[in-house]
């Protein structure tokens, strides 16, 4: 089946540092989300791109949908402590297919 | 979006029973989803549940295991039958919106096999 990797599996980052992560697929995607999971809550949606190019805002997070339709990034500037969590993409290939999740990125963020 | 509530948040049980956990959603909903993930690991569909039909599960997960009830368009539950410590996980269930059906997820169901 499809699977999705994401990159770097783990990062350890200073307080105001910004922040770059990546989804990658070996099948094209035309559908990406990226999603922020707190300790002992459910995954929260923080954006959603619909097509290739496509970039998208929400306050310090960025993130951008491949020009291939086989990549996503991920970028949070200015860091702060809350930011810290595990952070999963989930691709759709085709409208009204399931959604496929990355194994996620655990971010560590140090005062 | 929807507002997604999971009972119980959490619980601890022993090999060999069952657990039913319940899902209720603030807005009537076509489809529920119900999600499994492994301690440290990524999200894995279960199955998806229309109301009205029986609901449709993913390759490794069978109806006898884990059965799910749809009864109408604002509930659901799934029970994890015969329980092993393998089953020690966090049971998620979500619902879709947005212009793609993005997936909304509750809170999740902490459950612990001893």
């Amino acid at each position: 089946g499809q699977q999705l990797n994401q990159s770097p599996q783990s990062m350890f980052i200073q307080e105001g540092e910004d922040v770059s992560m990546n989804c990658t697929s070996s099948s094209i995607f035309n559908t990406w989300l990226w999603y922020k999971q707190d300790p002992g809550e459910g995954p929260v949606l923080l954006i959603a791109l619909y097509k290739a190019g496509e970039l998208t805002s929400n306050g310090r997070l960025t993130a951008q949908f491949g020009i291939t339709r086989k990549d996503s990034f991920l970028n949070i500037s200015a860091s702060i402590p809350s930011d810290v969590g595990i952070y999963f993409c989930a691709g759709q290939d085709n409208y009204g297919q399931n959604f496929v999740f990355g194994p996620g990125t655990r971010l560590s963020v140090l005062p | 979006s929807a507002v997604i509530s999971q009972k119980p948040s959490r619980d601890i049980c022993q090999r060999g029973t069952s657990l039913t956990i319940q899902c209720q959603v603030d807005s009537q909903v076509t489809m529920m989803f119900w999600y499994r993930q492994q301690p440290g690991q990524s999200l894995t569909l279960i199955a998806t549940a229309n109301q009205g039909s029986e609901a449709t599960y993913e390759s490794g997960f069978v109806i006898d295991k884990f059965p799910i009830s749809r009864p109408n368009l604002t509930f659901s539950t799934l029970t994890v039958s015969n329980m092993s410590p393998e089953d020690s996980s966090i049971y998620l269930c979500s619902v879709d919106g947005g212009p793609r059906d993005e997936q909304y997820f509750g809170p999740g169901t902490r459950l612990t096999v001893t």
